[in-house]
């Protein structure tokens, strides 16, 4: 699986879209890019994953760019209980099952008050 | 909706003994998936299982097996535990087959303590 940079933190201020950037130059045409989170020694929650186009759900946004080098996830009214680690994971989907999500880093998003 | 189950939530136990712990996946999901996460550090793969025949292994040690059963529940057993195996074990269960079905979902965990 292609390998992903994000920013180790961020802050951002409750009540305004929270922008989280991914970079993964090396994706493949047949990877998908999968955004999840983690609240403090919680499991993983899925939040939004896309392919090519732009992906919309009730927690968030996925912007890809059009030569899917990079990606934005936005939360668009931050909450405090938005505060977790973001990770970002690309991956080939719906190969024979089985395939392992890779974590690497993620940003720690801190929602302030 | 209902989530991945994860038994025991906590689980302490003395150095060089064994430990099982299961999870049940969403119902209908046919994959299962094991992730291993120590202090501090991010989730690690260990083991994948699909439609009870493992499809994945990571980096789990030896003393560690795993398998998936009928119904589709998995169960983690690992012996002679070390200091080291101190962490949080998630499970993840999917339904293979398409894109947007392949999506993982994780248990809330267990957290295992070796003293």
């Amino acid at each position: 699986d292609a390998k992903t940079t994000q920013p180790t933190s961020m802050d951002c201020a409750e009540g305004r879209a929270a922008n989280l950037p991914c970079n993964h130059s090396t994706i493949s045409g047949n990877e998908y890019v999968y955004w999840y989170r983690q609240i403090h020694s919680q499991g993983p929650q899925y939040i939004i994953h896309g392919l090519k186009n732009n992906e919309t759900n009730e927690m968030a946004s996925l912007i890809i760019t059009e030569d899917r080098k990079s990606s934005t996830l936005i939360l668009p009214h931050a909450t405090l209980r938005d505060t977790a680690v973001y990770y970002c994971i690309v991956r080939v989907a719906y190969n024979n099952a089985g395939n392992m999500l890779t974590f690497g880093g993620g940003t720690r998003l801190m929602v302030k008050p | 909706a209902a989530g991945v189950i994860q038994s025991p939530r906590h689980l302490i136990k003395e150095k060089r003994e064994t430990a099982t712990l299961k999870c049940y996946p969403i119902p209908r999901h046919d994959t299962v998936y094991w992730y291993q996460q120590g202090p501090g550090q991010d989730p690690q793969f260990l083991i994948s299982f699909y439609e009870k025949m493992q499809s994945d292994k990571g980096s789990i040690p030896d003393r560690f097996s795993a398998q998936q059963f009928s119904d589709y529940h998995s169960e983690l057993n690992m012996s002679s535990l070390e200091l080291g195996d101190s962490a949080l074990y998630f499970c993840a269960s999917s339904l293979g087959g398409t894109a947007f079905t392949d999506t993982q979902y994780f248990g809330p965990g267990t957290r295992l303590t070796v003293l």
